[in-house]
C-alpha cells in the first residue's frame, strides 16, 4: 500500500523557515518523480513544485521560485521541502503527491494527507 | 500558456446524473488531463486519467459510476447515481514539458 506522510508544517512568523517532509513506502521510491501541491484555505490546489526520479530536473511555481527548494534522499525513501522568507500568503495545507511518471502520463496518482504550515505573526 | 478551466460549481439532485467540464486552452485540444476529487476535510483522491479521444483509466478502488469523455479541448466527468459522498471538490490536472504541473481552478459539486 503506498503511503505519503508529511511533517514538518507549523506556526512561523514571516520572514521566517521551514522544512518539510514526506515518508514515502509502499512502492519503489526512486523509480518516481514527486511534487508538492499546497491549498490555501478555502482555495484550489496549487502545484508548488517538483522533482524527478534522480533530482536531474526540478521546477518551481513563479509565486515561490527563489524562495523553496525542493529535493530527495532516495536512500531515506523521503522528499523535503525548505521554504525560506515566508509570506502570509504562503499559508496553506501543503501535500505531497507522487507521480504516476510514465509516458503521457504525468499525474498525481497518490497523495498525502498534508501538513499545515500557517505564517503569522 | 497551458491553463484548465472549470465552472466553478455544479449541483444535481442524489440518484441523478452530473457532467462537469473541464476546458484545456487554446492550441492544447490534444493534452490528456487527469481528475481528481477531494470530499471536505480530505486529501485529493486520483479518479482517472482521461485522453484527448475518450479513452481512460481509473485509479484503484474508483466506481464505475465515474466517467470520462472528452470532445475538442473539452474534458468531462461524468458522475451517474449520484450519492451523497460525491458531494466533493473535482479537479482537472494536466502536464507539458518538464516537471511542471498545471491545476484547474476546481469544481465543487453539491448533492441535493
Amino acid at each position: 500500500e503506498v503511503q505519503l506522510v508529511e511533517s514538518g508544517g507549523g506556526l512561523v512568523q514571516p520572514g521566517r523557515s521551514l522544512r518539510l517532509s514526506c515518508a514515502a513506502s509502499g512502492f519503489t521510491f526512486d523509480d518516481y518523480a514527486m511534487h508538492w501541491v499546497r491549498q490555501a484555505p478555502g482555495k484550489g490546489l496549487e502545484w508548488v513544485s517538483g522533482i524527478s526520479w534522480n533530482s536531474g530536473s526540478i521546477g518551481y511555481a513563479d509565486s515561490v521560485k527563489g524562495r523553496f527548494t525542493i529535493s530527495r534522499d532516495n536512500a531515506k525513501n523521503s522528499l523535503y521541502l525548505q521554504m525560506n522568507s515566508l509570506r502570509a500568503e504562503d499559508t496553506a495545507l501543503y501535500y505531497c503527491a507522487k507521480d504516476r511518471s510514465w509516458p503521457d502520463e504525468y499525474y498525481f496518482d497518490y497523495w498525502g494527507q498534508g501538513t499545515l504550515v500557517t505564517v503569522s505573526s | 500558456q497551458l491553463v484548465l478551466t472549470q465552472s466553478p460549481s455544479a449541483s444535481a439532485s442524489l440518484g441523478a446524473s452530473v457532467k462537469l467540464t473541464c476546458t484545456l486552452s487554446s492550441g492544447h485540444s490534444s493534452y490528456a488531463i487527469a481528475w481528481h476529487q477531494q470530499q471536505p476535510e480530505k486529501g485529493p483522491r486520483y479518479l482517472m486519467k482521461l485522453n484527448s479521444d475518450g479513452s481512460h483509466s481509473k485509479g484503484d478502488g474508483i466506481p464505475d459510476r465515474f466517467s470520462g469523455s472528452s470532445s475538442g479541448a473539452e474534458r468531462y466527468l461524468t458522475i451517474s447515481s449520484l450519492q451523497s459522498e460525491d458531494e466533493a471538490d473535482y479537479y482537472c490536472q494536466t502536464w507539458g514539458t518538464g516537471i511542471h504541473r498545471v491545476f484547474g481552478g476546481g469544481t465543487k459539486l453539491t448533492v441535493l
